[in-house]
């Protein structure tokens, strides 16, 4: 069975702070990772995505993440958060096996605290 | 504007009766997919499509009808909702697949009673 867990469901931090978010994932197969970004009362819109080559991916507004195979891990961080950073994110994963479907995880709403 | 739509945004509705939520993207997109959002399970998915009349179920279809008869549009149907089909419904498309990054509408809230 396939899962993506997001570890915390909330993290507060305060502007200019870093911030790291957690995404574990489980898979007998190759993955894709993505973190999808959902500000309030929005659609999702995506952050960043690893399909292969470097592990450490950057996204926009500042957000990166990096791919650990052997921690199966995709963690998302920021080295100075915004207020304009408060939203819920998502981390995501679909197979490399062909499969269309893209999993994910329960979320985590970063709140920034001026 | 490339975008994705999604009609109605809100709707209340009664137990049996039949529903259709529609979606419409203007990218071209071959993929489209239906997720639905609520708290604490984050968002799963209902079904997707690669392409006209190529459709295929998600994580959960119960209860829940698609189809792709035209490529822009990609209809959410509930033939005999339920209170536990109560949530926010968001489509999506993309290029090709979920490797693609997924374009999403504005999300539809349901309310079954």
């Amino acid at each position: 069975a396939q899962s993506v867990t997001q570890l915390d469901s909330q993290v507060p931090v305060f502007e200019e702070a870093p911030v790291e978010l957690r995404c574990n994932y489980s898979s007998s197969v190759s993955v894709y990772l993505f973190w999808y970004v959902q500000y309030p009362n929005q659609g999702l819109q995506l952050l960043l995505k690893y399909l292969s080559g470097s592990t450490l991916v950057k996204g926009i507004n500042g957000f990166e993440a990096e791919f650990n195979k052997s921690q199966t891990s995709f963690h998302l961080r920021k080295p100075s958060v915004h207020i304009s950073d408060t939203a819920e994110y998502f981390c995501a994963v679909s197979y490399q096996t062909g499969a269309n479907n893209l999993f994910f995880g329960t979320g985590t709403r970063l709140t920034v605290i001026p | 504007e490339a975008q994705v739509t999604q009609n109605p945004r809100y709707l209340i509705t009664v137990t049996g009766k039949k529903l259709t939520v529609t979606c419409s993207q203007n990218m071209n997109h071959e993929y489209m997919s239906w997720y639905r959002q609520d708290p604490g399970l984050g968002l799963r998915q209902i079904y997707y499509s690669m392409n006209v009349e190529v459709t295929d179920k998600g994580d959960v279809p119960e209860g829940y009808k698609v189809s792709r008869k035209e490529k822009r549009n990609f209809p959410l149907i509930l033939e005999s909702p339920s209170p536990n089909q109560t949530s926010l419904y968001f489509c999506a498309s993309s290029l090709g697949g979920p490797t693609y990054e997924q374009y999403f509408g504005p999300g539809t809230r349901l309310t079954v009673t």
